[in-house]
């Protein structure tokens, strides 16, 4: 249980472009949706937390209008870089937690975005 | 000061020998939760455990074992007879009563590398 998928594995697009990255949990229903961006050989830094049907707090430093995410669902939360450039390429990742508190975070295998 | 300290940076070791991941921690809160995750090279988060503050038993699962003591604020984890297959990166990560428990924080994780 507690499977977590992520769609696209790899992107490459053109500086400029949007890019939307989808975060499923595939077993459970999941409260909170978190996105994280990890550099090469780096820990993972938190970008937002999202919430079902509400809006995302984002981190210090995060540019909201950059990165827009959604929680639609209980079951789907969407991440939307806008306007891609070259510093944007990372590997971001998301994870799922099945309820409030100290619920365990299950992540999603991370989506590789490399902007031209 | 960092929250949660990983100060190996890699590690490496031959098959079958044991090793131990170190992780330290600061927290002000008296309820909080400690987790250990594997990242293999494919880039995906595997939950390994989760363990609360007020948990101090030590925890086995196959060669698997973790050592918690909330005196000197560590969170060991030890692979015994380690196998290629255990060459990864291990994050330590805490989420803290302060925040709603909401936020995992990641130390820098530790690279290890079993060799045949």
């Amino acid at each position: 249980g507690a499977v977590v998928s992520q769609h696209p594995s790899r992107v490459i697009c053109k500086s400029g472009t949007s890019v939307k990255i989808e975060c499923r949990s595939l077993d459970f229903q999941a409260t909170t949706m978190f996105w994280y961006r990890q550099f090469p050989k780096k820990s993972l830094m938190l970008m937002a937390t999202s919430n079902e049907g509400s809006k995302a707090t984002y981190e210090q430093g995060v540019e909201k209008d950059k990165f827009l995410i959604n929680h639609a669902s209980l079951t789907l939360s969407t991440l939307t870089v806008t306007s891609a450039h070259p510093e944007d390429s990372s590997f971001y990742i998301c994870s799922a937690s099945p309820g409030n508190g100290a619920d365990t975070q299950y992540f999603g295998p991370g989506t590789r975005l490399t902007v031209l | 000061a960092q929250k949660v300290t990983q100060a190996q940076t890699e590690i490496s070791v031959v098959e079958k020998e044991d090793v131990t991941l170190d992780c330290v921690y600061e927290t002000r809160d008296t309820t909080y939760y400690l987790f250990w995750y594997k990242q293999p090279p494919s880039g995906e988060l595997v939950f390994l455990i989760r363990r609360n503050s007020f948990d101090e038993q030590n925890e086995i699962s196959g060669r698997y074992s973790w050592n918690f003591q909330k005196s000197t604020s560590s969170f060991n984890f030890t692979i015994t007879a380690s196998q290629v297959v255990d060459s990864a990166v291990y994050f330590c990560a805490l989420s803290e009563a302060t925040g709603g428990y909401n936020k995992l924080i990641f130390g820098a994780g530790t690279r290890l590398a079993v060799h045949p």
